[in-house]
């Protein structure tokens, strides 16, 4: 059964430090991976997908993640956070060859100060 | 373009009792996805319908069920509500193209049973 592994549950930063959030998935199949954002008071939202291609996918408001598949993780980076990016992160993974449904990992709270 | 909508917002229910959830599909999608989000967790998937047909399921009971409509709008149905079944219940929708598609979450209903 594939599973996904967040291994920071809160994440505290100052503004201008850089973030990386882990991820690790367990399946021995290709797959799709996920991250995705809940800011306060709002749905999910996309960041970034990675289905094929270059292993290192660019999202939304600067984040990207790279995918290494020798090592069964996809981690989030950021070079420079700002307050808005508090938020909670989820990475997911579904696989390539089955239906859609997404697994989730547990989140990660990730708290900027300015 | 709409997003995906979910009525009510917020619900209180008694152990035992039946409960109705309700979600919109984005406009041009005909792929709904429900997920259980509780509390501290990564949202849990429940089940996902296409073209009004039951297309997957999670490790769910059968008191979970659920309809699609021709509009591609749907319900979640929980029978026999347990105390563990609070929690924020998630619609998502997508497009048919496979598993790389985006999933695209509403709000929530978040469900509290006493």
């Amino acid at each position: 059964a594939q599973s996904v592994s967040q291994h920071n549950h809160h994440v505290i930063l100052s503004e201008a430090a850089s973030l990386e959030l882990g991820c690790n998935y367990s399946y021995g199949g290709t797959v799709n991976l996920f991250w995705y954002v809940q800011y306060p008071g709002q749905h999910l939202q996309l960041l970034l997908k990675y289905f094929s291609g270059d292993p290192l996918v660019k999202g939304i408001k600067g984040f990207e993640a790279e995918f290494i598949k020798s090592k069964f993780s996809f981690n989030l980076r950021k070079p420079s956070v700002q307050w808005s990016d508090t938020a909670e992160y989820f990475c997911a993974v579904n696989a390539a060859d089955g239906g859609t449904a997404l697994i989730f990992g547990k989140g990660t709270t990730l708290s900027v100060s300015s | 373009e709409t997003g995906v909508t979910q009525s009510p917002t917020h619900l209180i229910k008694t152990r035992g009792q039946q409960v109705t959830l309700r979600c919109s599909s984005q406009s041009g999608h005909n792929t709904v996805s429900w997920y259980q989000q509780a509390l501290g967790q990564g949202p849990q998937f429940i089940f996902q319908y296409y073209r009004e047909e039951e297309n997957g399921r999670g490790n769910f009971p059968p008191r979970f069920s659920g309809l699609q409509f021709p509009n591609y709008s749907s319900e979640l149905n929980v029978n026999a509500l347990e105390l563990d079944d609070s929690a924020l219940y998630l619609c998502a929708s997508s497009s048919a193209g496979g598993p790389g598609e985006t999933q695209y979450f509403g709000p929530g209903t978040r469900l509290l049973v006493l």
